[in-house]
């Protein structure tokens, strides 16, 4: 199982754009590069997903290197309904074994 | 319904006490873990059910932990002789599982556990 590591916290300004490095040096060949989003109260709720190189939804971008021993979510122009924790996952995409959470980032966006 | 549904939301009990909290999973969904989330903290990984495999309860912290699942439905976490230290939010979450899948796991809103 890989495991994964992200700065514990981050701070940003609303309309700056943010990236959020994880490292997982140890990513299996089958796996995907999952990044989850959680609000206070909730459960957490799917971002974007890779595999390599980039992936570009409407709310995010997802960075992936050649060798894929890291990976850099990016959120352009955040605001203040983006303060969050953000979780880096790795994992088949089959869901054959368990997934390990890390202890995600917690990200603060000031006025 | 159309997402993963906890039960209940919230529970306050008190210590030596055993509680239940329910799972119901999307429809169809073969893969299901259960994860502890303490205040300020990350997720941590409890058990996962995978179809008709032997579940993965690796995770969990002592016997006095225990988890079923009914086929590919409905699943229960039982906690016995609750402590204090049991005191958490109880995520579920659910997957489709299988070739078709994209492993994206769907929260539930979580059972927060009280201990007094």
């Amino acid at each position: 199982l890989a495991k994964t590591t992200q700065p514990i916290s981050m701070d940003s300004y609303e309309g700056q754009e943010v990236n959020i490095t994880c490292s997982h040096n140890n990513i299996a060949t089958n796996d995907y590069i999952t990044w989850y989003q959680q609000f206070p109260s909730q459960g957490p709720r799917f971002i974007i997903q890779g595999y390599k190189t980039k992936v570009t939804n409407e709310v995010a971008s997802l960075f992936i290197p050649a060798d894929r021993k890291s990976s850099t979510l990016s959120l352009p122009r955040v605001s203040l309904s983006d303060t969050a924790v953000y979780y880096c996952l790795v994992g088949p995409m089959d869901s054959s074994y368990k997934l390990i959470f890390g202890s995600g980032t917690r990200l603060l966006v000031r006025p | 319904g159309a997402g993963v549904s906890q039960s209940p939301s919230n529970k306050v009990t008190e210590k030596g006490k055993d509680v239940e909290l329910r799972c119901d999973p999307i429809s169809g969904h073969t893969a299901l873990y259960w994860y502890r989330q303490r205040l300020g903290q990350g997720l941590e990984f409890l058990i996962y059910f995978q179809g008709n495999s032997a579940p993965d309860k690796s995770g969990l912290p002592s016997d006095r932990f225990s988890a079923e699942r009914t086929g590919e439905s409905v699943s229960t976490l039982t906690i016995q002789r609750t402590q204090q230290e049991d005191s958490a939010v109880y995520l579920c979450a659910s997957s489709l599982g299988g070739q078709a899948s994209t492993g994206e796991l769907f929260f539930g809103e979580g059972s927060r556990l009280t201990v007094l």
